[in-house]
């Protein structure tokens, strides 16, 4: 079980660059999520794709933020124009497709925008 | 305005006496709950869930009850290792919504030797 895995771990940018995390599910899984999670808070849900499609979106995923998920297998999330406020770090879990199968994390990426 | 409250940021116990996490609810509409456990560095690990069918579900040390009148749930470890040190959140959903759940803010629970 090579569990789900994250790329990069930590990321520092400039206000105003653009960023993009990648995510690797656990392979059998078909179900991936983005969450963020900022210092003294839970996870927050982003968006949810099963296979490529992309299923729910959150209201805090902004037009800046755009995640695909191409081939069904790893997903990418991109943030334009970063801002201070993106700060936080970025969680991807996956799931099997079964209901109440619980979310699988990945370990994340902690994003800093100077 | 909070769905899930765990209203104690942190909890320290002694090594093998029992440790209770609490959570409350707003949303009676919730039907699934969870909790995950975090160690630094790490994303959260899936520790026990619990249906609003139930009141109780047991796994070795580990017992979430639920108390639905009283939109509350705990989780009690039993006996407590300091291995168990790490945050705890409790999370929920709503219905057929698969993916979005919703996370309480932690309890960081110190089990001391």
């Amino acid at each position: 079980d090579t569990g789900v895995s994250q790329n990069p771990r930590h990321k520092i940018t400039k206000r105003g660059q653009n960023v993009t995390f990648r995510c690797d599910p656990i392979s059998e899984h078909n179900r991936l999520y983005w969450y963020r999670q900022t210092l003294g808070q839970g996870p927050e849900f982003l968006t949810y794709f099963q296979n490529e499609a992309q299923l729910e979106k959150s209201r805090l995923l902004s037009d800046r933020f755009s995640a695909e998920r191409p081939k069904g297998s790893f997903s990418t999330l991109e943030i334009q124009r970063t801002e201070q406020g993106d700060s936080a770090m970025y969680l991807c879990a996956s799931s099997l497709p079964l209901a109440n199968s619980p979310l699988h994390f990945g370990n994340g990426t902690r994003l800093t925008v100077t | 305005d909070q769905q899930v409250k765990q209203n104690s940021p942190s909890l320290s116990v002694q090594e093998g006496r029992i440790s209770i996490l609490n959570c409350d609810y707003t949303n009676s509409m919730f039907d699934y709950f969870l909790w995950y456990k975090k160690y630094p560095a790490e994303g959260p690990t899936f520790l026990i869930s619990i249906s609003s069918i139930k009141d109780k579900n047991e796994d070795g040390r580990f017992t979430v009850f639920l108390n639905k009148s009283a939109k509350h749930l705990s989780l009690h470890i039993v006996p407590s290792q300091p291995g168990d040190s790490a945050v705890y959140f409790c999370a929920t959903r709503i219905g057929r919504s698969q993916g979005n759940l919703i996370f309480g803010k932690g309890t960081k629970l110190s089990v001391k030797p």
